[in-house]
This record gives C-alpha cells, structure tokens and sequence, in this order.
C-alpha cells in the first residue's frame, strides 16, 4: 500500500510569483486535503476536494486554488506569493466513508523571499 | 467557534517518567477525536483516534488518550516515555462541516536521558 507522497519537497520562491504543489493520495482514498501549517503553529485547513471538485474551504483567500484529477492526486496553486506564505503545506487522503479518518503526506516547505 | 487547546506548549520530561499533555476542545455536538505525531522534518502521522465506544483508546506505541465528553477533554499519556518519544503532538476535532479537522497549538515534547 502506497502513502500520501507531495512534490517537491522544497521550495523558494519570490513575492509575486505563483506556486504548484502537488499530491498523490493513498491507495484506495478519493478524498484530498491541504493544510498550510506555519512555524511553530498547528496545521490550518485550506480546502478538500472529492470528485474533482472543491467541497469544502477553511479561511484562505481565492489566490489558494486547487484541483484533483481523476486518478485522484491533487494540485494546491498559490498566486501572488507573499511572504506570510511561507509554510509546511500538507496534503493529506482519506476515504469518503471516513473522511475524518485522514492520512498526511510529508509535506513541502516553501519559502518566500 | 470550534477550537482546540493544547495548554501545554512545551513538555520536557526525562526518560522513563510518566507524561500527560493536555487538550480540550469546544463543541456540543458529537465528534471524532484524534491525536498526531510530527517528528522533525516530517509530516504527520495519525497516533491514536477516538470515534466511539470506550472511552479508553490505546497506540500501539504505549500511548493512552481518554476521552472526557464533560470536561471536553482528550489528554494523552504515557507511564513511561522514551528518547524516541521526542516529537511534537498535535491534539485535532473533526467537525462534520466543511469535513475538516481542527488542530491545537501543538505541544513540544521533549525527553531528557
């Protein structure tokens, strides 16, 4: 059985520039997740997705975008980088039936200068 | 608001002591409870997990968290702690709506020989 894998594993990046991050999900879960989890803070939700759509959203700006595919890996996208960006972002899978039952991959740090 | 406290930011304990750390959440209806584990540079792994039934939940680890409906707590133990048990521990509530879990502050254990 495979685990959350996420790519890359870090990043740096300019103010201003855009960002993608990427996600494949564990074996047998349909269901996505991404956090952003800042230095020193708990992980913060960002949005879920199940069926290629966005189905649910924590208190990020539209500037935090998503996607998921079909074999259900998923795409976090940040435009206009700021500096508060800068964070562990994690994704993490589970199955629709236990969807509170959820798996983290290890994360991708970004930097932004 | 839905919220979980972890009222412990650091817990430094030396190897073979007992050790508690505390979480408490807010809500008045019914919810899943969980415990997660970051080990530096890494993602989060799930520890232990309340959903229902006893009270009592145990890891396969050694840890023990006790579910206190209340007093809305969810405190983990240990009878004896490890070097190894060096980590950060996160306390999270999954709330049906938006089917996102919600993270505490974290605490920092740390284990002294």
């Amino acid at each position: 059985e495979t685990g959350v894998t996420q790519s890359p594993t870090h990043l740096i990046k300019t103010r201003g520039q855009q960002v993608t991050l990427r996600c494949s999900s564990q074996s047998g879960h349909n269901t996505v997740s991404w956090y952003q989890q800042a230095l020193g803070q708990g992980p913060q939700f960002i949005f879920q997705y199940y069926r290629e759509e966005e189905n649910g959203r924590g208190n990020f700006p539209p500037r935090f975008s998503g996607l998921q595919f079909p074999n259900y890996s998923s795409e976090l996208n940040v435009n206009a980088l700021e500096l508060d960006d800068s964070a562990l972002y994690l994704c993490a899978s589970s199955q629709r039936t236990a969807i509170y039952e959820q798996y983290f991959g290890p994360g991708t740090r970004l930097t932004v200068t | 608001a839905q919220s979980v406290t972890q009222l412990d930011s650091q817990v430094p304990v030396f190897e073979e002591a007992p050790v508690e750390l505390r979480c408490n959440y807010s809500s008045s209806v019914s919810v899943y409870l969980f415990w997660y584990v970051q080990y530096p540079n890494q993602g989060l792994q799930l520890l232990l997990k309340y959903l229902s039934g006893s009270t009592l939940v145990e890891s396969i680890n050694g840890f023990e968290a006790e579910f206190n409906k209340s007093q809305t707590s969810f405190h983990l133990r240990k009878p004896s702690v490890h070097i190894s048990d060096t980590a950060e521990y996160f306390c999270a509530v999954f709330y049906n709506q938006g089917g996102k879990l919600i993270f505490g502050q974290g605490t920092e254990l740390s284990v002294k020989p």
